[in-house]
């Protein structure tokens, strides 16, 4: 069974920080996907991650997926109080699209 | 380019009611997925659909049913509600089945009292 797990699962953090996020999944998979949610909000999608190396940036966040390692971060450059949100990594199950997701990890990010 | 629409945004039911949630999907989207997602948690995939067709599902039980139809918009039905079918419910659509990134609508909050 697979299995995706997020840590930390809660994190505070000033203003002007860096930080990283870590999934880590349980069995093989070319496909990860980094997702926003904020309170009460559907889902925006950030990052489509489709091999090994994988890196993609889009302002303030970086992803990477290492699939030997079965493992993506996000890392977040010199946080601001716009990025704080609950963030969900997901991994493909099987190829064939039906995502598996980690628990998310909430993100405060303190003025 | 409309985006992925649900209805209702809220609904209340009582235990052993049915119900039913409904999607529009992206224009030029065929493929449609459900997922529900209970307070705190990450998404659960449910099902998804392509061309009319299911052709994926999770481990939800067979009272959570669906349909697509030839426009391509989807419903969600659930039988015999219980307390735990308390959920936001959100449906994403995608290009194709075999296209990668999908997008997601509003949700519908259900409340099962």
């Amino acid at each position: 069974e697979l299995k995706v797990e997020q840590n930390p699962l809660f994190l505070s953090m000033q203003e002007g920080k860096n930080y990283t996020i870590y999934c880590n999944y349980s069995t093989t998979s070319d496909r990860l996907y980094w997702y926003r949610q904020d309170p009460g909000k559907s889902l925006e999608s950030l990052f489509v991650l489709l091999s090994n190396g994988a890196v993609k940036q889009e302002g303030r966040l970086m992803a990477s997926l290492d699939t030997k390692a079965r493992l993506s971060t996000l890392h977040i450059t010199a946080a601001v109080h716009d990025l704080s949100a609950t963030y969900f990594c997901a991994v493909d199950m099987d190829s064939n699209y039906q995502l598996i997701w980690g628990a998310g990890t909430k993100l405060i990010i303190k003025p | 380019e409309t985006g992925v629409t649900q209805s209702p945004t809220h609904l209340i039911k009582t235990r052993g009611q049915q119900v039913t949630l409904r999607c529009s999907s992206q224009s030029g989207h065929n493929t449609v997925s459900w997922y529900q997602q209970a307070l705190g948690q990450g998404p659960q995939f449910i099902f998804q659909y392509y061309r009319e067709e299911e052709n994926g599902r999770g481990n939800f039980p067979p009272r959570f049913s669906g349909l697509q139809f030839p426009n391509y918009s989807s419903e969600l039905n659930v039988n015999a509600l219980e307390l735990d079918d308390s959920a936001l419910y959100l449906c994403a659509s995608r290009e194709g089945p075999g296209y990668d990134e999908q997008f997601f609508g509003p949700g519908t909050r259900l409340t099962v009292l």
